[in-house]
C-alpha cells in the first residue's frame, strides 16, 4: 500500500508519561485490529488486539481504542518506559480472510 | 508452542547474484505463510502468501519468487538480485480458519539483506 513508502512519523515522550499512538484504517468492513511492536532489528511482536464489536480493550499498561465511525484506532501506553521505545504498527483484517493490512508505523522514542 | 525460524539472519550479496531465504515453522500444521519486506525506517510490504503446499500468491510484481515445498517451509528466492532488493525480510505465519490464531500473524526474527 501507499503507506509502505512513507518515512515513519516519530513520537517522543518523557519516561513515565503516557503515550498515545494513532492509526487511521482504510476499510470499513475490517472487523479485527492488531497493534504490533517492532524493536530495532527484530520482527514485529503482538501487543494487543480488538474486534469491531468492542470500543476499548485493556492489557497490561496498554489500552486500544476503536472508533468505527471515523475509522480510527489508538494505542495508549501508560507510564511509558525506555523499553517501550520501538516502532508500532496497526493492522486491520476482514474476517473473510486472514490477510492483514498494515499501517505505516509510528516510531516511539522514550526520553529518560 | 509454535516457533518460527528464519535464516540467515544477515546476508550481503552482490548485484546479480541469486538469493534463497528460508523460513520454517514448528508446532503447528497447515499454517498460512507470508513474506514481507521492510525498507529501512518504513512499513511492511507484503510480497507473497501461501495457504498450502505449492500454493503461492504474489502481491506485487517483483524480482523475487516464493515456493512452499513442505507444509511448514517457505522459501524466498531470486535469480538475480538488484540493489533495490536490499531490506529486512520477514516471514510470518497464521493459523487456519476456526483456530484462535487465525487472524493474528506471528513474525519471525527477520533476515537483513544488503545488496552491493
Amino acid at each position: 500500500g501507499e503507506s509502505v513508502g512513507l518515512h515513519l512519523p516519530t513520537l517522543s515522550v518523557q519516561e513515565g508519561d503516557n503515550s498515545i499512538i494513532n492509526c487511521a484504517y482504510s476499510n470499513s468492513a475490517s472487523d479485527y485490529f492488531i497493534w504490533y511492536k517492532q524493536e530495532s532489528g527484530k520482527g514485529p511482536q503482538f501487543i494487543i488486539d480488538i474486534r469491531s464489536n468492542m470500543d476499548k480493550r485493556q492489557g497490561q499498561r496498554v489500552t486500544v481504542l476503536l472508533n468505527k465511525t471515523v475509522k480510527h484506532l489508538s494505542l495508549q501506553i501508560a507510564a511509558t518506559q525506555p523499553g517501550d521505545s520501538a516502532v508500532y504498527f496497526c493492522a486491520e483484517n476482514m474476517d473473510a480472510g486472514n490477510m492483514l493490512t498494515f499501517g505505516g508505523g509510528t516510531r516511539l522514542m522514550v526520553k529518560p | 508452542s509454535q516457533t518460527i525460524h528464519q535464516w540467515p539472519a544477515t546476508l550481503v550479496q552482490p548485484v546479480g547474484s541469486p538469493l534463497s531465504l528460508e523460513c520454517t515453522v514448528e508446532g503447528t500444521s497447515n499454517p498460512n505463510l507470508y513474506w514481507y519486506r521492510q525498507a529501512a525506517g518504513r512499513g511492511l510490504q507484503l510480497l507473497f502468501y501461501s495457504v498450502g503446499i505449492g500454493q503461492i500468491s504474489s502481491e506485487v510484481p517483483q524480482n523475487l519468487s516464493a515456493s512452499r515445498p513442505q507444509d511448514r517451509q517457505f522459501i524466498l528466492s531470486s535469480k538475480k538480485l538488484l540493489l533495490s532488493d536490499s531490506g529486512f525480510y520477514l516471514c510470518a505465519w497464521s493459523g487456519i480458519a476456526g483456530t484462535l490464531s487465525y487472524n493474528e500473524q506471528f513474525f519471525g526474527p527477520g533476515t537483513r539483506l544488503t545488496v552491493l
